[in-house]
């Protein structure tokens, strides 16, 4: 079946520091893959999304690219700031006729320090 | 305001008990969907729904029940709840077009 592995956490970093955190999944066809974070207390929000090979999605300073040679989607930012503390996730969608629903990995646990 | 709701935030219940949580959303999206997270772990699927009459079972859906009262309610129930239940549970809702999901807040749920 379907499935997504994340890098283990936390990761701790200092402020203005690079991030990446690896994500790679299994699935047959050719799914759509997410990221989404959940700052303390609130529900997952979407931060970017890929729908097909070499797509790359962005926001807030956050990158990712749809890697299916390496079946993989690492989230990227140059310079991490204390407010990017939360913990992220990520996706995969696999279009299964009118079925569309996500499978998680486990979340990686971001703290940045000043 | 939030577009999707969930109430209560947190429930302390015992065994036994039949709990329901409620989700409400305002953005007019056909789709919903009851997850469960547990702590270390990623969300799983526990019953979905694309319009008022169709409901599927998720990954665990063994000792839930879910109910669509309208396009914009979606409520979850655990008949007989167990200590295994404590969790986090968040609703979700997403539209046709785009399928991108929306989290509500979630409820924190404890069963002594």
């Amino acid at each position: 079946g379907d499935s997504v592995t994340q890098m283990e956490g936390p990761v701790t970093l200092s402020e203005e520091a690079f991030l990446t955190i690896n994500c790679t999944y299994t699935a047959t066809g050719y799914p759509s893959l997410f990221w989404y974070v959940q700052y303390p207390g609130e529900g997952l929000q979407l931060l970017l999304k890929a729908t097909k090979a070499d797509d790359k999605g962005s926001n807030k300073g956050f990158e990712a690219t749809y890697r299916k040679e390496t079946t993989s989607f690492h989230l990227e930012k140059g310079s991490v700031q204390v407010s990017d503390s939360a913990v992220y996730f990520c996706a995969l969608r696999r279009e299964t006729g009118t079925a569309s629903k996500l499978t998680f990995g486990t979340g990686t646990r971001l703290q940045v320090t000043l | 305001d939030a577009d999707v709701t969930q109430t209560p935030r947190n429930r302390i219940t015992k065994t036994g008990k039949r709990i329901m949580l409620e989700c409400s959303q305002t953005k007019g999206h056909d789709r919903m969907y009851w997850y469960r997270q547990d702590p270390g772990l990623g969300l799983q699927l526990i019953y979905y729904s694309f319009d008022v009459k169709d409901i599927n079972k998720g990954e665990i859906s063994d000792g839930y029940s879910v109910s669509r009262q309208a396009q914009a309610k979606f409520s979850l129930s655990l008949e007989s709840a167990i200590p295994n239940q404590t969790a986090l549970y968040f609703c979700a809702t997403s539209d046709y077009y785009t399928d991108t999901q929306y989290f509500g807040p979630g409820t924190r749920l404890t069963v002594l």
